[in-house]
């Protein structure tokens, strides 16, 4: 079945470190990917997706591309920031829309950005 | 635009109660709400979408008497854990998606925590 893997956490990184955050996919069809962010105590919030292949999604200083010669869709930063740190979660979805357009999402990745 | 909210936020009950857990989409209509469950440190495991005006699709292993779940209108779905077990303690999210957008991206509920004693 469909399913997203993460690199696993926590990612302890100083302040102003670049970042990566590996998320690679197992797809039947064209999924689309997409990366949520979730502070301590909070739901979910979209931090960018990609819908089609070689499509980068870029928000807040993050980008990630979608890879599907690689089945990947890897984070990444040029500089954190302490407000970075949260959990990390990698998601797909593959059902159409009007099917339902479930997501499956990765186990998440903590990152903890020292100052 | 796109918010979703949850009521309550924190929520305490004794074993053996009920308790509700409201989801609404504040500046959206949404004919699809998700409803997941979150143990700490851990990932979102979905519990069932629940359509406006039609009956909950559970996912395997989430029982569906003990689970209820009601989508009455475009921008309300209610869960209601029955009988309330300390296991049942968790984060609940809701998620929803806007029915003019026609995608499949998600909008989050702040979560509700709910312990039961």
């Amino acid at each position: 079945g469909d399913s997203v893997t993460q690199m696993e956490g926590p990612v302890t990184l100083s302040e102003e470190a670049f970042l990566t955050i590996n998320c690679t996919y197992t797809a039947t069809g064209y999924p689309s990917l997409f990366w949520y962010v979730q502070y301590p105590g909070e739901g979910l919030q979209l931090l960018l997706k990609a819908t089609k292949a070689d499509d980068k999604g870029s928000n807040k200083g993050f980008e990630a591309t979608y890879r599907k010669e690689t089945t990947s869709f890897h984070l990444e930063k040029g500089s954190v920031q302490v407000s970075d740190s949260a959990v990390y979660f990698c998601a797909l979805s593959t059902e159409p829309y009007n099917q339902g357009g479930k997501l499956i999402f990765g186990q998440g990745t903590e990152l903890s950005v020292k100052p | 635009g796109a918010v979703v909210s949850q009521h309550p936020s924190r929520v305490i009950c004794k074993s053996g109660t009920s308790v509700k857990i409201e989801c609404r989409s504040l500046d959206f209509q949404a004919t699809t709400m998700f409803w997941y469950r979150q143990f700490p440190k851990q990932s979102l495991m979905l519990m069932a979408t629940s359509n406006e005006g039609s009956k909950a699709t559970y996912e395997q292993g989430v029982e569906k008497d003990k689970f209820l779940i009601n989508h009455a209108s475009l921008t309300l779905s209610t869960l209601t854990v029955t009988s309330a077990h300390p296991e049942d303690s968790s984060f609940y999210i809701c998620s929803a998606r806007d029915l003019a957008r026609g995608s499949n991206e998600q909008y989050f509920g702040p979560g509700t925590r709910l312990t039961v004693t």
